[in-house]
């Protein structure tokens, strides 16, 4: 298996440009995480998906960002409008819930964006 | 509430020497204990993890984590540490079905 994969690997823009990160997810797993890591706040968890459906989004910032699910093997986490305070590593990573266990988490790569 | 603590930010350790991370929890149930480790410019990678059973956790690349219930904790420790495990390391805990909580990590810096 690729692995989770994340794209771009690196996005600059200007403030006030829309960003779109996206994350296809192992084959087969059924959560999707979004992460956001800065230095002043570490590894931040900012939405998690189950089967496709948003589960948690308490952690994404504010109205600018959204995130989809439209199947099991692609994601999207949308900033419109971006803002300098946004530039940061983004991670999606995946993992397969079963009944009882299993959290493993395998993340992808990341997306270092910068936000001019 | 639930929480993780990782509380060293830093750890410097000369080459060759043992190393110990600490971490503790805070968590209402049985926790499933993790760690991960990320090296500079990389995504995370999994360590090792607890579910049950045997207290003492073997991982990869010689790693070894203990569970103690009665102190909280899931110490990392590794024999002797070499340049290339210069990273930064999470411990992070989950319930059975959901996301997981994560420490702030512990950067463990090599020296020559």
């Amino acid at each position: 298996d690729a692995g989770v994969i994340q794209s771009p690997r690196h996005e600059v823009t200007e403030m006030g440009q829309e960003v779109t990160l996206r994350c296809k997810p192992i084959s087969g797993h059924n959560s999707l995480f979004w992460y956001r890591q800065t230095m002043m706040r570490g590894l931040e968890l900012l939405i998690y998906f189950n089967n496709n459906v948003p589960i948690d989004d308490s952690g994404m910032p504010e109205d600018r960002f959204s995130a989809k699910m439209p199947n099991a093997s692609f994601s999207t986490l949308k900033i419109q409008p971006s803002e300098p305070r946004d530039s940061a590593v983004y991670f999606c990573a995946s993992s397969l819930q079963r009944g009882g266990a299993d959290n493993e988490q395998f993340f992808g790569p990341g997306t270092r964006l910068t936000v001019l | 509430a639930q929480s993780v603590t990782q509380p060293d930010i830093h750890i410097t350790v000369s080459e060759g020497a043992s190393l110990e991370l600490r971490c503790n929890y805070s968590y209402g149930a049985t926790p499933y204990l993790f760690w991960y480790v990320q090296s500079p410019g990389q995504g995370l990678q999994l360590l090792l993890k607890y579910f049950s059973g045997d207290t003492l956790v073997q991982g990869i690349k010689g790693f070894e984590a203990e569970f103690k219930r009665s102190q909280s904790s899931f110490n990392l420790r590794k024999p002797s540490v070499h340049w290339s495990d210069a990273a930064e390391y999470f411990c992070a805990v989950g319930p059975r079905n959901y996301q997981l909580i994560w420490g702030a990590g512990t950067k463990l810096i090599i020296k020559p």
